[in-house]
């Protein structure tokens, strides 16, 4: 099976730059994947990483390093809007399909 | 449509009764999953349909538990004799196939209450 862990809760400023780390364990990884969940909604596809490096959106980087089972999720010049839940979420060969297994989940709140 | 829809949005139902929630995925999509994620916990897998294979069941937390996919497209969940640990958002997904970075789109949920 897989272990995933992030952080349960972070706060931020309006404007700053916020990192939100992933760690896993999983055998055959096949994908990081991370998700924005506002309260009451469903969440959203942001990244996605299977190589080792920065992919960049925007606002919004993800970082993976598949060697020491770690990702991060960058999140600069943050707005009032970007507080929600940011889940990590890994995908597996031995998993059914394209089944993703989720850590619990990040709450971030950005302040003024 | 345009994104995945589940049915209803809110249900209350009371301990022992049956209830059935309803997925519309992407059109299109071949593979649909069904997800529970209880209050301030992260997604809990449930079972997957890839097109007309025999659905993975393995996260069914037990046999009050079932789903159908029909015509390979809607899906129904059924929970049997809720109990109140069943309280928790299902949320369906669906994704274009199996392959290596496709991606999975969610639904709105179906915040299911039993009293």
């Amino acid at each position: 099976g897989q272990n995933i862990d992030q952080p349960t809760e972070m706060t931020a400023t309006e404007g700053a730059i916020v990192q939100i780390n992933c760690t896993y364990q999983t055998s055959g990884f096949n994908g990081l994947f991370w998700y924005q969940q506002h309260a009451g909604e469903a969440p959203t596809f942001l990244s996605y990483n299977v190589l080792d490096g920065l992919e960049e959106k925007g606002r919004f980087s993800s970082f993976l390093s598949r060697s020491k089972g770690y990702s991060y999720l960058l999140l600069k010049e943050l707005q009032m809007k970007d507080s929600a839940s940011y889940l990590c979420a890994v995908r597996a060969f031995n998993n059914a399909g394209n089944m993703l297994t989720f850590g619990g989940g990040t709450r971030l709140m950005v302040k003024p | 449509g345009a994104g995945v829809s589940q049915s209803p949005s809110n249900k209350v139902t009371e301990k022992g009764k049956d209830v059935e929630l309803r997925c519309d995925p992407i059109s299109g999509h071949t593979a649909l999953y069904w997800y529970r994620q209880s209050l301030g916990q992260g997604l809990e897998f449930l079972i997957y349909f890839q097109g007309n294979s025999a659905p993975d069941k393995s996260g069914l937390p037990s046999d009050r538990f079932s789903a159908e996919r029909t015509g390979g497209s809607v899906s129904t969940l059924t929970i049997q004799r809720t109990q109140q640990e069943d309280s928790a958002v299902y949320l369906c997904a669906s994704s274009g196939t199996s392959g290596i970075g496709d991606t999975q789109y969610f639904g709105p949920g179906t915040r299911l209450t039993v009293l």
